[in-house]
């Protein structure tokens, strides 16, 4: 079956420490993306990838970190810099070909603070 | 600054009634405007539209999309309990074409 998988299901992070959210997809696509969702609040886009080896800051990636050496895998590290990361992280991924298109997500991470 | 706003931002109706959720935007370079359904977890995507007063329909769900007074409106008809979850409106704008999210519409359907 393809699709994108995440985990773990639910993370506990320690104060100063550095966590690690894995993202892993079989769509063979290109791009792939890392969103924080917030309550009452619409999907903010944290990093994003549109090719192996490269990646972009999105809107609030400060306190967060990605890599890209595989084109299935685009895992999320979440720093101590992040001084308020509780949240549900969302990854997903797509086609790109010029624009991102449909995006297809991962049944997401809830990181919770010790 | 592009945005997007969804309301209501929530909504209670009963099984059988439709109900209209809104999605206005206010972005440069617009290129398409998607509607995502979130039930617990995952959006799950549903239309993409790009081109103004064509109706996309799946089901007891349709959209339309209104280039001219820029917003989109998505329709449930005969609602079930199933239907209750998040519906969230994006649009693919700005000079590198990033999505841009409403913060969502909560409905729940009562039986």
């Amino acid at each position: 079956d393809g699709g994108i998988t995440q985990s773990p299901k639910y993370l506990f992070r320690k104060e100063g420490q550095n966590v690690t959210l894995s993202c892993e997809q079989n769509l063979n696509h290109d791009a792939m993306y890392w969103y924080r969702q917030d309550p009452g609040q619409g999907l903010r886009l944290i990093y994003y990838s549109q090719i192996v080896n490269d990646f972009q800051k999105g809107d609030i990636a400060e306190g967060y970190s990605v890599s890209r050496e595989k084109k299935e895998s685009f895992p999320l590290t979440v720093t101590s810099a992040q001084k308020n990361p509780t949240a549900f992280y969302l990854c997903a991924s797509s086609i790109w070909d010029g624009s991102p298109g449909t995006q297809y997500f991962g049944p997401g991470t809830r990181l919770l603070v010790l | 600054e592009d945005k997007v706003v969804q309301s209501p931002l929530s909504l209670v109706v009963h099984e059988g009634d439709t109900v209209t959720l809104n999605c206005s935007y206010e972005v440069t370079n617009f290129r398409s405007l998607l509607w995502y359904k979130q039930e617990k977890k995952a959006p799950t995507f549903l239309f993409m539209l790009t081109s103004s007063g064509i109706e996309k329909k799946s089901g007891r769900l349709s959209s339309i999309l209104d280039k001219k007074e820029l917003f989109s409106i998505l329709n449930i008809t005969a609602t079930q309990t199933g239907d209750s979850a998040v519906y969230l409106c994006a649009v693919e704008a700005g000079s590198n074409y990033q999505l841009i999210w409403g913060a969502g519409t909560k409905l729940i359907i009562k039986p």
